[in-house]
């Protein structure tokens, strides 16, 4: 079946540090991606997203290419800050279906 | 973007009990989702909740133990029945908009003593 795994974290920059959380999926056809963010005490919010091969999602200075021969969607961010500390979520869902697959999380903290 | 809403944001029951937890969103959606994040775990998907028929469930979770309702197309409920600590969770609806994004709320945080 269908699956997202991520890198393990915790992981901690320090604040204007570059920022990559690996992401890669398995899954038959062209599923769509998406990067959820969770911070301290708050639901999920989604923060970025690409629906096929070679798209860009964007957002908040975070960035994550569709990649379909390497089967991955990497979060980058080129200077962190503090306020990006929160559980980021790699998921996917399948062309056809409604149900997110997430990854595991991982917790990104950033000192000052 | 949307708005949704979830009540209580948190509870801490006593086992044996049951616990419904509301959720209300902004806009009419034909499909709303409840997921489970037990701690520090992902979430993985409880039930689809669409309106006017049956949830229809994720394997591993039964309607016994986790009754859905769905009475309009802005409302869900979950219900957590004869609670154990193992149900001691975060729970999150979601609805879907426009296809393909789904929008969450806040969560419930249950704890089960």
């Amino acid at each position: 079946g269908d699956s997202v795994t991520q890198m393990e974290g915790p992981v901690t920059l320090s604040e204007e540090a570059f920022l990559t959380i690996n992401c890669t999926y398995t899954a038959t056809g062209y599923p769509s991606l998406f990067w959820y963010v969770q911070y301290p005490g708050e639901g999920l919010q989604l923060l970025l997203k690409a629906t096929k091969a070679d798209d860009k999602g964007s957002n908040k200075g975070f960035e994550a290419t569709y990649r379909k021969e390497t089967t991955s969607f990497h979060l980058e961010k080129g200077s962190v800050q503090v306020s990006d500390s929160a559980v980021y979520f790699c998921a996917l869902r399948h062309q056809g279906a409604q149900k997110l697959v997430f990854g595991q999380g991982t917790r990104l903290t950033i000192n000052p | 973007s949307a708005v949704i809403s979830q009540k209580p944001s948190r509870d801490i029951c006593q086992r044996g009990t049951s616990l419904t937890i509301q959720c209300q969103v902004d806009s009419q959606v034909t499909m709303m989702f409840w997921y489970r994040q037990q701690p520090g775990q992902s979430l993985t998907l409880i039930a689809t909740a669409n309106q006017g028929s049956e949830a229809t469930y994720e394997s591993g979770f039964v309607i016994d133990k986790f009754p859905i309702s769905r009475p309009n197309l802005t409302f869900s409920t979950l219900t957590v029945s004869n609670m154990s600590p193992e149900d001691s969770s975060i729970y999150l609806c979601s609805e879907e908009i426009a296809g393909s994004v789904q929008f969450f709320g806040p969560g419930t945080r249950l704890t089960v003593l």
